[in-house]
């Protein structure tokens, strides 16, 4: 699976729009781009997942740029419950190889008050 | 639905001694994982079983063991428990089967067993 690159952590003001920057500069054709976040000591919880087209859900939007080198997650108005640790896995399968998926180190967002 | 269910919440083991981790899911799922994850680190994958039977090994396996006797249950087994091992441990499913939700049935992670080993 190619590997991602994430800024370590960031802030956002509450209700404003967190845009997560992720760079897969290595990602091969059929390789999908998962996002995953992880709140305080629970169990990372799925979010968006998209391969080339712009992709929306309930809980956020992901942008991913012409080359697929890179992609933006955004969370449309944050809020203080969406504090926790972004995750930006590039693999062909939700469920990874043998490897499993690639969790890194992450984006720790930070929403204030 | 429950989803996945991870039993017990915390545990301190001694050097040497064994327990297994249990893991549940009631969504059918055929893929099951296990992860841990270090203080400040990312997941890693310890093993991974794609149907009831089925067990293969992820990239530190070393210490563990499985089964997967049944599509709802994958226990996760310490033997010979060291300090290294301490650390939390998720399990996981996905659906899995078919070709659109091997791309596009995402991961449901328990809330994870976490473990000291002193």
């Amino acid at each position: 699976d190619a590997k991602t690159t994430q800024p370590t952590s960031m802030d956002c003001a509450e209700g404003r729009a967190a845009n997560l920057p992720c760079n897969h500069s290595t990602i091969s054709g059929n390789e999908y781009v998962y996002w995953y976040r992880q709140i305080h000591s629970q169990g990372p919880q799925y979010i968006i997942h998209g391969l080339k087209n712009n992709e929306t859900n309930e809980m956020a939007s992901l942008i991913i740029t012409e080359d697929r080198k890179s992609s933006t997650l955004i969370l449309p108005h944050a809020t203080l419950r969406d504090t926790a640790v972004y995750y930006c896995i590039v693999s062909r399968f939700s469920g990874g190889g043998a490897d499993g998926l690639t969790f890194g180190k992450g984006t720790h967002l930070i929403i204030q008050p | 639905n429950a989803g996945v269910t991870q039993t017990p919440k915390f545990r301190i083991l001694k050097i040497g001694q064994s327990m297994t981790l249990q893991c549940t899911q009631d969504m059918n799922h055929n893929y099951m994982y296990w992860y841990r994850q270090d203080p400040g680190m990312g997941l890693k994958l310890i093993y991974y079983s794609v149907g009831a039977g089925i067990t293969d090994k992820g990239e530190v396996p070393n210490g563990y063991n499985v089964s997967r006797s049944t599509t709802e249950d994958f226990p996760l087994r310490l033997e010979l428990a060291a300090p290294s091992q301490t650390s939390v441990y998720f399990c996981a499913s996905s659906h899995g089967q078919g070709e659109s939700r091997i791309y596009n049935s995402p991961l449901h992670f328990g809330n994870g067993t976490r473990l000291t080993v002193t």
